[in-house]
């Protein structure tokens, strides 16, 4: 199976808003709405931060919030804060298994 | 809480096996709820699942990797493994074990082991 496909990097200023997409195919990210999203910084595991496409685990702020359209799915940060800096990798079910993206680089200018 | 701690050599040499357990502390390794995966990252890259075990031992492994992954688990211990066999320097790597409560969703991550295959 393919890596999900996320550009490279991404960047916003404090306070504004910035999206994340994750494109996959119809097997993967289309075909389930089960797509999570990881927030992981330099040295650290990966934490989630969305799963089953769009829910919040307890204790993540609302300003993250995801959604899908048919094959890509996003993810979303409003009110950028400086600690938002951070690479951030979507995930999919695809069957019998689980694909990863490549990874998105967030840089808060 | 859960915690999860990878063990394991960090340097194995050219076509030997990776052998990796992750314990698990703070909660039972056979919840019917919970499935236990392996993720690994090469320096500088991203994450790629290795595969996922529930406590009745049935496995899901990534295609890619599935002819040299074993991942088994001691419910005697809260413990599962990661064998990996044949390995090459590509597959040095930060490797972590995670609890998956969802389809795709890994809310329990151990801090991860780095491994370097080189002779």
């Amino acid at each position: 199976q393919s890596a999900l496909t996320q550009p490279r990097s991404v960047s916003g200023s404090p306070g504004q808003s910035v999206t994340i997409s994750c494109t996959g195919t119809s097997s993967d990210v289309g075909g389930y709405n089960y797509v999570s999203w990881y927030q992981q910084h330099p040295g650290k595991a990966p934490k989630l931060m969305i799963y089953d496409v769009s829910k919040r685990p307890s204790g993540v702020p609302d300003r993250f919030s995801g959604s899908k359209s048919g094959n890509t799915a996003s993810l979303t940060i409003s009110g950028l804060q400086a600690e938002d800096e951070a690479d951030y990798y979507c995930c999919s079910y695809a069957g019998s298994y689980v694909v990863f993206g490549g990874g998105t680089k967030l840089t808060v200018l | 809480q859960l915690q999860l701690q990878e063990s394991g050599p960090g340097l194995v040499k050219p076509s030997e096996t990776l052998s990796l357990t992750c314990t698990v502390s703070g909660g039972s390794i056979s919840s019917s709820s919970y499935y236990w995966g392996w993720i690994r990252q090469p320096p500088g890259k991203g994450l790629e699942w290795i595969g996922s075990i529930y406590y009745s031992g049935s496995t899901y492994y990534n295609p890619s990797l599935k002819s040299r992954v074993t991942i088994s688990v001691d419910t005697s211990k809260n413990q599962f493994s990661l064998k990996l066999s044949s390995v090459t320097a590509a597959d040095t790597a930060v490797y972590y074990c995670a609890r998956r409560f969802a389809r795709a969703a890994f809310d329990i991550w151990g801090q991860g082991t780095m491994v370097t295959v080189s002779s």
